[in-house]
């Protein structure tokens, strides 16, 4: 069965500064790996998606990802961070018809 | 164009009530899922659908159940609720995609509370 790991529950960064959120995934085959975020009172989103080919991977609002088969890691960066992007993050691992979900990490943006 | 809609918002429940839990997709999506997102545990799966007349267990069912009648709604009951069942529960939709793994896209959200 697929799991994820995430290490950091919650992480604090000022504004304009960079940003990343690990993610380890456990799975024997080839993964299709997701990162979403949730604002607080919302659904989750889809920030970008990792299925095959380039291991760097663009997604909305500035955010990347890239996959590292080596360490089982899809680690998240954001170069610049705006107040907006306070929220949840979740990193899920797909498989099987189903994802399976890290805990979740949380961003402050400090002003 | 909606995307997936859930209903209710919020509920109150007592002990031992029931009550049945709405999501619909406008997006013809085939597979369809209920979780349960709790504080420090992330999103955990109850129960799926990988298309109309189909129901699977997720990874905590007990307690719960489901029926998948019209290819759009998924529903979600509780017979008889517990205060352990006290969640935010997210209704969830997508395309067979690659691998039976593609995006997911997620309704609002359901705030349950049982007392």
């Amino acid at each position: 069965a697929q799991s994820v790991t995430q290490p950091d529950i919650h992480i604090t960064v000022s504004e304009g500064a960079s940003l990343e959120l690990r993610c380890n995934y456990s799975y024997g085959a080839t993964p299709y790996l997701f990162w979403y975020v949730q604002s607080p009172g919302q659904g989750l989103q889809l920030l970008l998606k990792y299925f095959s080919g380039d291991t760097l991977v663009q997604g909305i609002k500035g955010f990347e990802a890239e996959f590292k088969r080596s360490q089982s890691s899809f680690n998240l960066r954001k170069p610049s961070v705006h107040w907006s992007d306070a929220a949840e993050y979740f990193c899920a691992v797909g498989a099987l018809n189903k994802l399976s979900f890290g805990a979740g990490t949380t961003v402050t943006v400090r002003a | 164009n909606a995307g997936v809609t859930q209903t209710p918002k919020f509920r109150v429940l007592k002990t031992g009530q029931s009550m049945t839990l709405l999501c619909a997709q406008d997006m013809n999506h085939e597979y369809m899922y209920w979780y349960r997102q709790d504080p420090g545990m992330g999103l955990r799966l109850i129960h799926y659908s990988v298309g109309e007349g189909t129901t699977a267990k997720g990874e905590v069912p007990d307690g719960y159940n489901v029926s998948r009648l019209k290819k759009q709604n998924f529903l979600l009951g509780l017979e008889s609720a517990a205060p352990s069942q006290t969640s935010v529960y997210f209704c969830a939709s997508s395309g067979p995609g690659q691998g039976g793994a593609d995006t997911q896209y997620f309704g609002p959200g359901t705030r349950l509370t049982v007392l």
